[in-house]
This record gives C-alpha cells, sequence and structure tokens, in this order.
C-alpha cells in the first residue's frame, strides 16, 4: 500500500514550457487535491475533486489545468509555466465524501520555472 | 470565505519546555480543525484533529483546545523532544458540507537539546 504517490521529485522547465505533474492513490478514496506550498505562505489549494468526473477551483487556480482521469489518478498540468509557479507541489487524497476526512498527502514534487 | 491565522510563525524552546501555538478561523461555521506536522524536506501529517462537538483532545504529549466562541484552538505540545522540531499547520473546514481546509502559513518550531 502506497499511500499517496506523485511523479516527478523534482523538475526545471524553462519559461513557456509546459509539464504535467501525475498523482496516484491506491487507498480507494473519493476526494483528490492539489497544494502548492511556497516560503511563508503555508498550503494553498489549487483544484480539488471531490468525487470522480468533477473538478473545482480552489484558491490560487490561475495557470494551472486538472484531470481526475480516474478514482485513482488527478493530474496537475502547467501549460505555459512561469517563475511565478516556482513552489513544491502535493497532491493529497481523503476517504469521506463530501471532502470530509482526514488528507494524506504525497511526498511532493519540487518545481523550479527559469 | 474561510480564513485562518497562525502565530507565531517561529517557536524555539529548550527540550523538556512546553510548546503552544495558536490559530484563530473567521467563518463560525467551521467545526473541523486538524493539525499537521511537516518535517524538513517531507509532507504534511496529520497529528492530531478536533470537531466542534468537543472543547479539548489529548493524545500522549499532544493536546489541542479550541473555542468555539472565541473562534480560536490551539496546539500544546509538553515535554518537547528535538524530533518535535518542524513546521506545524493548523486547517478549518466545515466537516460534512463539501467544504476544502483552509491552512494556516504555519509555525516552524526549534527545539534545542
Amino acid at each position: 500500500n502506497a499511500g499517496v504517490t506523485q511523479t516527478p521529485k523534482f523538475q526545471v522547465l524553462k519559461t513557456g514550457q509546459s509539464m504535467t505533474l501525475q498523482c496516484a492513490q491506491d487507498m480507494n478514496h473519493n476526494s483528490m487535491y492539489w497544494y502548492r506550498q511556497d516560503p511563508g505562505m503555508g498550503l494553498r489549494l489549487i483544484y480539488y475533486s471531490a468525487s470522480e468526473g468533477t473538478t473545482d477551483k480552489g484558491e490560487v487556480p490561475n495557470g494551472y489545468n486538472v484531470s481526475r482521469l480516474n478514482k485513482r489518478e488527478f493530474s496537475l498540468r502547467l501549460e505555459s509555466a512561469a517563475p511565478s509557479q516556482t513552489s513544491v507541489y502535493f497532491c493529497a487524497s481523503s476517504a469521506g465524501t463530501g471532502l470530509e476526512g482526514t488528507q494524506y498527502f504525497g511526498p511532493g514534487t519540487r518545481l523550479l520555472v527559469l | 470565505g474561510e480564513n485562518v491565522e497562525q502565530h507565531p510563525s517561529t517557536l524555539s524552546v529548550q527540550e523538556g519546555d512546553s510548546a503552544v501555538i495558536k490559530c484563530t478561523y473567521s467563518d463560525s461555521a467551521s467545526n473541523y480543525f486538524p493539525w499537521y506536522k511537516q518535517e524538513l524536506g517531507k509532507r504534511p501529517q496529520l497529528i492530531i484533529d478536533i470537531r466542534s462537538n468537543v472543547g479539548e483532545k489529548k493524545d500522549q504529549r499532544i493536546a489541542v483546545t479550541l473555542n468555539k466562541t472565541a473562534k480560536h484552538f490551539s496546539l500544546h505540545i509538553t515535554e518537547t523532544q528535538p524530533e518535535d522540531s518542524a513546521v506545524y499547520f493548523c486547517a478549518a473546514s466545515i466537516h460534512s458540507g463539501y467544504s476544502t481546509l483552509t491552512f494556516g502559513k504555519g509555525t516552524m518550531l526549534l527545539v534545542s537539546p
């Protein structure tokens, strides 16, 4: 039981490049989330998926898109990366419906945009 | 939307001392308050949570208290140890209300031997 996994662990992009961050969970959780973490800013929600087939914007969605591919997988796409998107990205999942329940986090992806 | 304020941003204590981290929230409908610990370079992990139907919850050296009237909740760590050194985040949401977690900005706790 791996829990929540993320790929890649680290990525360097040039301004304007695109990439997709992958997230998968093997806990049969209903809800999944993408956060970014910046120094002094805590964890800010980018997008979330309350259940398979649904996605919603969080606090800081601009510049990102998401896909809930199936119950296990939730990807985050940067179409045209900007230096302001340099951050650590965490995926999380929770079991309950209605976004309730403990959130379990993945190991994170460190993204540097030059 | 919900706003969560967390203080202090950094806290230094000697091993064996107690540490207290405080958070305030703005939405009186919030009723679920988890605390996460994040060690350097690692993922956040839940250490304790409390729901608004109780005022205090303990788990060994860790306790959380909630004052609904004042809309604030606190994390108490007793007999601190060097391995308690980490960043601690509080959060708030409306349980069972399709409400996402809103996190505080974190407190870096440093426990010196």
